[in-house]
């Protein structure tokens, strides 16, 4: 499958700061998926992206995908304690497979 | 009430013994697969089957064996010739890309 790095691994912030979290590929991809685990809990899936450089809202979440559809970003403005949890992003592959991002674990301090 | 079921929420293994995780879906899908998640890790795909009486290997397939007799049904069975079993197991359905996750079952070794 599509091998993606994301970045940075870990990240603490202070309740009401922005957090972002990157992925990238060194192939181009056809489209990609991120999704949410709480701590103890299971993925879920938040958002798809398909066409190149586009850009998806969900309240105080922004999705991104690059222009070469070879990197994907997640924005999250103004940080609550309920967005805490590991974000991964996960490109698809043949036979509708993903390959899982290690993830970043986002600690949101009160 | 649709979703996926797994079972148990925690088992404990003796060495040289196989277990089977229970794994269930009544939404209909056709696409089941297994993951393994390790401890601040993402997650890596143990076998995935896209029609009943199918399935391919994953990643990490090695020590791991699957069935998928019934559409609802896609039990994975940890052999003893997994070395190093402990992990939080993952499965999933999908319809087309996006995959719905069961809430996970925690396998420990003894």
């Amino acid at each position: 499958g599509q091998q993606v790095m994301q970045i940075p691994q870990y990240q603490h912030v202070q309740e009401g700061e922005d957090f972002t979290t990157y992925c990238n590929s060194s192939t181009t991809l056809s489209n990609i998926q991120w999704y949410k685990q709480r701590p103890g809990g299971h993925p879920v899936f938040l958002i798809q992206l398909v066409k190149s450089g586009e850009v998806k809202k969900q309240k105080r979440l922004t999705f991104q995908f690059g222009e070469a559809k070879k990197n994907s970003s997640l924005h999250i403005t103004a940080t609550q304690t309920t967005d805490v949890g590991t974000y991964f992003c996960a490109p698809s592959g043949s036979a509708r497979q993903l390959t899982f991002g290690s993830g970043t674990q986002l600690t949101v301090l009160p | 009430d649709g979703g996926i079921t797994q079972s148990p929420k925690y088992l404990f293994r003796k060495e040289g013994q196989n277990v089977t995780l229970s794994c269930e879906q009544n939404l209909n899908h056709d696409a089941m697969y297994w993951y393994r998640q390790d401890p601040g890790q993402g997650l890596r795909l143990i076998y995935y089957s896209q029609i009943v009486n199918d399935f391919q290997k994953g990643d990490i397939a090695e020590g791991y064996s699957v069935s998928r007799e019934k559409k609802e049904s896609f039990p994975l069975t940890v052999t003893s010739a997994q070395k190093n079993p402990t992990a939080f197991y993952l499965c999933a359905s999908s319809i087309k890309e996006t995959q719905y996750f069961g809430p996970g079952t925690r396998l420990l070794v003894l």
